[in-house]
């Protein structure tokens, strides 16, 4: 049972344009939230993280958005770099030492 | 500086094997993880520990066991090698709900 859900396997962008990258779950008890990228042959670096009591996180180029009542989160970038190429991890957590449960990824391309 | 280091990126062993892989972390954090990453599967928890001698299963444990005798410590143990343990293996570390750090990964090819 895939708890954290990134449907779109992959994405391509043209540089200097929006990247929105989605993710979806289905644990309500999920109350915070995290945003990794990975490049190939090395570990997932941490991105942008947003806990339930927030709607919004902003972190220079990257935000993310929280949609509760969807349970529905997302990340924009803007302007997207092709130094942003890599893949993206979604990941959910309820409470301070409970798992961390991640999505399947989004491989982005940002096209120069 | 934050680091997390495992103790092979590549290893290659054979089917009935017993495997050791091994991550340290010297941030003095009390939760670490390990993770395997698949295509299409994304990461998925194999175990993790919150403190030492502590472990919980994750959504994927069988075939695997785990042993945290030390804070920075955390082995992964594949008791019986299969082919179908042939994956990259990542390591993670957290103190509490912050953000996890993780290793650069091993690369395990069961034959």
């Amino acid at each position: 049972d895939q708890q954290v859900k990134q449907n779109s396997p992959s994405l391509s962008v043209q540089e200097g344009r929006i990247s929105i990258l989605n993710c979806d779950y289905t644990n309500s008890m999920f109350d915070y939230f995290l945003w990794y990228k990975k490049y190939p042959a090395e570990g997932p670096t941490f991105l942008i993280s947003i806990s339930s009591i927030k709607d919004k996180n902003e972190d220079g180029r990257f935000t993310v958005f929280l949609n509760k009542s969807a349970k529905h989160l997302s990340l924009h970038i803007v302007p997207s770099q092709p130094g942003d190429s890599a893949v993206y991890f979604c990941a959910a957590s309820s409470g301070g030492y409970q798992k961390v449960t991640f999505g399947t990824g989004t491989k982005l391309q940002v096209i120069p | 500086d934050v680091k997390v280091t495992q103790s092979s990126r590549y290893l290659v062993k054979r089917t009935g094997e017993k495997v050791f892989l091994e991550c340290v972390q010297d941030m003095d954090h009390e939760n670490m993880f390990w993770y395997r990453q698949d295509p299409g599967l994304g990461l998925r928890l194999i175990y993790f520990s919150y403190d030492v001698k502590m472990k919980e299963k994750g959504d994927i444990p069988e075939g695997y066991s785990v042993s945290r005798e030390k804070k920075e410590r955390f082995s992964l143990i594949l008791e019986s090698a299969s082919t179908n343990q042939t994956s990259m293996y990542l390591c993670a570390s957290r103190h509490s709900q912050d953000t996890q750090y993780f290793g650069p990964g091993t690369r395990l090819t069961v034959l």
